[in-house]
């Protein structure tokens, strides 16, 4: 089966600029996650979806991040605008329903914010 | 607040050899314990996962060991291969708050 796949892999932006990430999760996955990791640190939550619902959003912060998830499938997380301490990894992931099964990550998005 | 970390950040084992990494947690109510293997440039990769009112689990050529008493997770790796070099993480998880919590990393090397 086809893993999660994200896009693109890398990205450098200067501050104060807009950025799209999109995921595709695995095919029948009901759950899709965003997480962010920093360098030498464990992945972090953002975002949970079940289906096209945001059922936990609590770390995501609201001023500058946005996230959808059209049709219960594809996703994408936005920043708007970008600040230095935005430079991570973004990690998508999915699994068959919520914390029940293993999560499956995709390769994920570097982004660098100059 | 809860936290899981790891008790060293770096580990050389000699190729052939078994390792053995570590992890210790503070929430005494999480549900399920899990470890994850992460290369250069990947998404975390599941292994194994073990639950609360276990204290051992065996998949292929890994065992995790949980010692709830003193909050203690290892992850033992037989026969490492050069593919086993990669960062491993635990994670735990409180059914609960529904958060799964990750740590910060140890990094195996593996040396031929």
């Amino acid at each position: 089966e086809a893993g999660v796949v994200q896009s693109p892999r890398y990205k450098i932006i200067e501050k104060k600029q807009p950025v799209a990430f999109w995921c595709n999760p695995i095919s029948g996955h009901n759950t899709l996650y965003w997480y962010r990791q920093n360098l030498g640190q464990g992945p972090e939550l953002l975002i949970r979806y079940e289906n096209e619902e945001a059922v936990d959003d609590s770390q995501l912060p609201k001023d500058r991040f946005s996230a959808e998830r059209l049709k219960g499938v594809d996703s994408t997380l936005k920043i708007q605008p970008a600040e230095l301490g935005d430079s991570a990894v973004y990690l998508c992931a999915s699994s068959l329903q919520s914390y029940n099964s293993p999560l499956h990550f995709g390769n994920g998005t570097r982004l660098t914010v100059t | 607040g809860e936290s899981v970390g790891l008790h060293l950040p770096t580990l050389s084992v000699q190729e052939g050899d078994n390792s053995i990494i570590n992890c210790a947690y503070s929430n005494s109510a999480s549900d399920y314990f899990i470890w994850y293997k992460q290369e250069s440039g990947k998404g975390p990769q599941f292994i194994i996962d073990i639950r609360s009112n276990m204290d051992k689990r065996q998949g292929q050529r890994v065992t995790v060991l949980l010692n709830k008493t003193v909050k203690h997770l290892s992850l033992q790796i037989a026969a490492t291969q050069p593919g086993d070099s990669a960062v491993y993480f635990c994670a735990d998880f409180n059914f609960g708050n529904e958060k799964l919590t990750f740590g910060t990393g140890t990094r195996l090397t593996i040396i031929p």
